[in-house]
């Protein structure tokens, strides 16, 4: 089992780009979550998916941030207009039931110049 | 919304001796509360949790106790190691309620 596989690792984006983050969830998890963690800070919650279902996105901004779980592929985080402030680390998890602990992958760490 | 506060934010000890993290949360309706490690650089990991049918659960050096009353769980590492130096998170989650709240996170430092 090769675990939440994220990827790119690292992305670089000139503002006003758009950036594509990718996440596969472990083999039989369902739910995908996706936290955006800043320097020196903790874990915010930007968005909770099942397969072709957003069921919880309280923690995205309302502009420029999407995401989407497809029946077949990963899940994506998308940003549109990369602003140096977006800048962060975004982790993805996955869990096998909605009660149980996060399996984290590396993350994806996103740099706005 | 639930809020999830951790303290100290930073902790400091002698290799052996022991740490303790405490955090407070506020929905009473929480009743998952795990704990993850995250060293430089690298993924946050599951390290122990502990459901709100019980008080205490230990796993080797590792113990978290929850005080549903007073809504107060803490993490304790007893005879701390120079490998436990990390930032330790912890977390409340509402079964069925979504998400994961998770603390500001303990920068735990253990010097040799």
């Amino acid at each position: 089992n090769a675990g939440v596989m994220q990827n790119p690792r690292h992305l670089v984006r000139r503002r006003g780009q758009e950036a594509r983050l990718r996440c596969s969830p472990m083999k039989g998890h369902s739910h995908v979550y996706w936290y955006r963690q800043l320097p020196e800070e903790g874990l915010k919650f930007m968005v909770y998916l099942q397969k072709e279902n957003i069921i919880d996105e309280s923690g995205m901004p309302k502009e420029r941030f999407s995401a989407e779980f497809p029946k077949e592929g990963p899940s994506i985080l998308r940003i549109q207009q990369v602003v140096r402030g977006d800048s962060a680390a975004y982790f993805c998890a996955s869990s096998l039931r909605e009660e149980d602990g996060y399996t984290f992958g590396s993350g994806t760490r996103l740099t706005v110049v | 919304g639930e809020n999830v506060e951790q303290h100290p934010s930073t902790l400091s000890v002698q290799e052996g001796d022991s740490a303790v993290i405490k955090c407070t949360y506020s929905d009473s309706a929480s009743n998952y509360f795990p704990w993850y490690k995250q060293e430089l650089g690298k993924r946050p990991q599951l390290i122990i949790d502990i459901r709100s049918n019980v008080g205490e659960k230990k796993d080797q050096r590792i113990a978290v106790t929850l005080n549903k009353t007073a809504k107060h769980f803490s993490l304790h590492i007893t005879e701390t190691q120079p490998e436990d130096s990390a930032v330790y998170f912890c977390a409340a989650s509402i079964t069925g309620g979504f998400k994961t709240i998770f603390g500001a996170g303990t920068r735990l430092f253990v010097k040799a």
